[in-house]
């Protein structure tokens, strides 16, 4: 599975959307981008996943660059409850086999929401 | 619509003794996965369950086990427990089918070995 680099921490004001990147230089065609969070002590929650078209759900918005080496979750208004680790992770999806199975977790980036 | 469950909640146990983890996948899905979290780090894969057989394993020794049944629930055993054992074990749960193979985590149980 192809590494990624993310900023240890970000602030966002309440309100304001949250923009967290994520390099992830040597993924190969068939890996997707996965985003989880974490918030304190509780277990990840699954947030969005991607392989090159941007995607909108619920609750945020993926945006996978054309040569698909970094991406950007959006959180379009950040609220207090967002504040959570965000993790950024690639890996094979779907019926690729081999070692896709697993999820390989990094430090992700906390996301401190302010007042 | 029942999440991933696990049980219990926290345990606290002593060196040298063994410990089982118990873990409900999330209603429809059939394929569990453990992992492991130290304080201040990520999750850390231990093993994947399918069909009852371990089918993928992290870099864990063989004092870790698991086993899933029939009904796709699933247990964690750990023998000879050290202290470094002490950890936040996950239970994530995912349906084999399904194309992203999105993975739901349950609370996870806190292990303390004092």
């Amino acid at each position: 599975d192809a590494k990624t680099t993310q900023p240890p921490s970000m602030d966002c004001a309440e309100g304001r959307a949250a923009n967290l990147p994520c390099n992830h230089s040597t993924i190969s065609g068939n890996e997707y981008v996965y985003w989880y969070r974490q918030i304190h002590s509780q277990g990840p929650q699954y947030i969005i996943h991607g392989l090159k078209n941007n995607e909108t759900n619920e609750m945020a918005s993926l945006i996978i660059t054309e040569d698909r080496k970094s991406s950007t979750l959006i959180l379009p208004h950040a609220t207090l409850r967002d504040t959570a680790v965000y993790y950024c992770i690639v890996r094979l999806g779907g019926n690729s086999g081999g070692s896709n199975y697993k999820l390989t977790f990094g430090k992700g980036t906390l996301l401190t929401v302010n007042p | 619509d029942a999440g991933v469950t696990q049980s219990p909640t926290h345990l606290i146990k002593t060196r040298g003794q063994q410990v089982t983890l118990r873990c409900s996948p999330k209603s429809g899905h059939d394929t569990v996965s453990w992992y492991q979290q130290a304080l201040g780090q990520g999750p850390q894969f231990i093993f994947q369950y399918y069909e009852e057989e371990e089918r993928q394993r992290g870099n864990f020794p063989d004092r870790f086990s698991g086993h899933q049944f029939p009904n796709y629930s699933s247990e964690l055993n750990v023998n000879a427990l050290l202290l470094g054992d002490s950890a936040l074990y996950l239970c994530a749960s995912s349906l084999e089918l399904q194309a992203g193979y999105e993975q739901y985590f349950g609370p996870g149980t806190r292990l303390t070995v004092t």
